[in-house]
C-alpha cells in the first residue's frame, strides 16, 4: 500500500457520461498530480495542485476538470466522455515542500472503460 | 522543454543475464532524473533519483543507473536479471512549469525475463 488512494479501482460507463475520479493523498503530502496511462499516449501529465490550489496544467482537455479539496483530496471530472478517454488515471502526491526533488508516490490507478 | 526518450519498448533478457534499459533526455539545465517500475495492476514506484553529486546512483533491488551529462544518458542497469523484474519501467525527468516541477515520463520499456 503506497499510502495514495484512488476509487474506484474500474468504472465502465457510456459514451457522452460523466464520471468523477478520487484521489486521496499520501499523509502529509500537499501536492496531487493526475496523469493518464494509454498504450498509445503513454504517462500524459494531466494537471497539478498543491494545497488546494491549481499549479500547472498539461495535456489536459477542456471536457475535463480537476479541483483538490481543504483535506488535499483531489478528484478529475470527466465529461462527455469518448471511447479515447478509455485509460488508466493515475494519481500521485508528494511534498510537503514543493521540490524538484520531491518523489512522486502513485495510487494503484483507477481504470476507466468508455463503451 | 525537457523530454525524454526511452529506447526500445521491449526488452527480453534471460534469467542471470545484464539488464541495460536505455533512457535520453533533453534539458536545459542541470536535470533531476528518476526510473520507476510498474508491476502489473499497479501504480508506479521510485526504483532511484538523480539529483546531484555521485553521478552513479543506486537503487531498490539491485538496480543501478549512470547520469552522464556528455551523453545526455541515465541508463538503468542491473547485473543479473530475476524473474521477478518482468514489469513496464520508466525514465523520468523534471520539468519545471509555472514554479511547479512535473515529472514527465518516457513512453516505458517492457523487460521480458526468460527462464
Amino acid at each position: 500500500d503506497s499510502g495514495v488512494t484512488q476509487t474506484p479501482k474500474h468504472l465502465i460507463t457510456a459514451t457522452g457520461q460523466r464520471v468523477t475520479l478520487r484521489c486521496s493523498p499520501r499523509s502529509g503530502d500537499l501536492s496531487v498530480y493526475w496523469y493518464q496511462q494509454s498504450l498509445d499516449q503513454g504517462l500524459q501529465f494531466l494537471i497539478h495542485y498543491y494545497n488546494g490550489e491549481e499549479r500547472a496544467k498539461g495535456n489536459i482537455l477542456e471536457r475535463f476538470s480537476a479541483q483538490q479539496f481543504p483535506d488535499l483530496h483531489s478528484e478529475l471530472n470527466l465529461s462527455s466522455l469518448e471511447l479515447g478517454d478509455s485509460a488508466l488515471y493515475f494519481c500521485a502526491s508528494s511534498g510537503p515542500r514543493r521540490a524538484g526533488a520531491n518523489v512522486l508516490t502513485f495510487g494503484a490507478g483507477s481504470r476507466l472503460t468508455v463503451l | 522543454a525537457q523530454s525524454v526518450t526511452q529506447l526500445g519498448s521491449h526488452v527480453s533478457v534471460s534469467e542471470g543475464a545484464l539488464v541495460l534499459l536505455r533512457c535520453n533526455y533533453s534539458s536545459s539545465v542541470p536535470p533531476y532524473l528518476f526510473w520507476y517500475v510498474q508491476y502489473p495492476n499497479q501504480g508506479l514506484q521510485l526504483l532511484l533519483k538523480y539529483t546531484t553529486g555521485a553521478t552513479l546512483v543506486k537503487g531498490i533491488n539491485g538496480f543501478e543507473a549512470e547520469f552522464k551529462k556528455s551523453e545526455t544518458s541515465f541508463h538503468l542497469t542491473k547485473p543479473s536479471a530475476h524473474m521477478s523484474d518482468a514489469a513496464e519501467y520508466f525514465c523520468a525527468v523534471i520539468t519545471a512549469s509555472g514554479g511547479s516541477y512535473i515529472p514527465t515520463f518516457g513512453r516505458g520499456t517492457s523487460l521480458i525475463v526468460h527462464p
